[in-house]
């Protein structure tokens, strides 16, 4: 069973560009939720969609945005990029309901940016 | 919403001693506590986790309590080994809400 994927791996960008993330979850998963994750930091939480709605935002400026696909698919965008946005941002699925139960995160392995 | 709140940030211990990370959540209707496991360039991993029905929790040589009224959970590693070094996280989560993780501890085993 394949694991969640994103894509890129790496990236680098400059101020003011934007970038957009993608994650492919775990085969049979409807809940895609992403994290940012900086040194001292820890993982914040960024939004969790599922059946193609967000169903939880977290506490990030309007830069940041995502969607989901039909497919379960999600991407995340952040537009006019500053130095303070360069963090890996991990992807996890879950057969977690949003509004039913919680359950295990699956990772990916994250995309790191850096912005300069 | 939910606030979790960990403790200690890094933790040294001696190989085969007990490590323990203390967590403080400020949401009482949470339910559900995991923690999970980071180790150096690798993805977090479910190691343990328990619900707010259930006091304690054993897996092996990891195990979980969880103090209701005091609203904190910890994680606990008895005869810690090299391949426990990694940076550990306890979440909380209530019902629809989203997962809020702590910011984490560094643990590292000496040989």
């Amino acid at each position: 069973k394949a694991g969640v994927t994103q894509t890129p791996r790496y990236l680098i960008k400059t101020r003011g560009q934007q970038v957009t993330l993608s994650c492919s979850p775990i085969s049979g998963h409807r809940s895609v939720s992403w994290y940012q994750q900086t040194p001292g930091q820890g993982l914040q939480f960024l939004f969790e969609y599922f059946s193609e709605t967000q169903r939880n935002k977290g506490n990030f400026p309007g830069r940041f945005s995502g969607r989901q696909f039909s497919n379960s698919r999600s991407e995340m965008n952040v537009s006019t990029l500053e130095l303070g946005d360069s963090a890996l941002y991990l992807c996890a699925s879950s057969f977690r309901n949003p509004g039913q139960g919680s359950g295990e995160l699956f990772f990916g392995e994250g995309s790191r940016l850096t912005v300069l | 919403g939910e606030n979790v709140e960990q403790h200690p940030s890094t933790l040294s211990v001696q190989e085969g001693d007990s490590a323990v990370i203390k967590c403080t959540y400020s949401d009482s209707a949470s339910n559900y506590f995991p923690w999970y496991k980071q180790e150096l360039g690798k993805r977090p991993q479910l190691i343990i986790d328990i619900r707010s029905n259930v006091g304690e929790k054993k897996d092996q040589r990891i195990a979980v309590t969880l103090n209701k009224t005091a609203k904190h959970f910890s994680l606990h590693i008895t005869e810690t080994q090299p391949e426990d070094s990694a940076v550990y996280f306890c979440a909380a989560i209530q019902g629809a809400q989203k997962l809020v993780f702590g910011q984490g501890t560094r643990l590292t085993i000496n040989p």
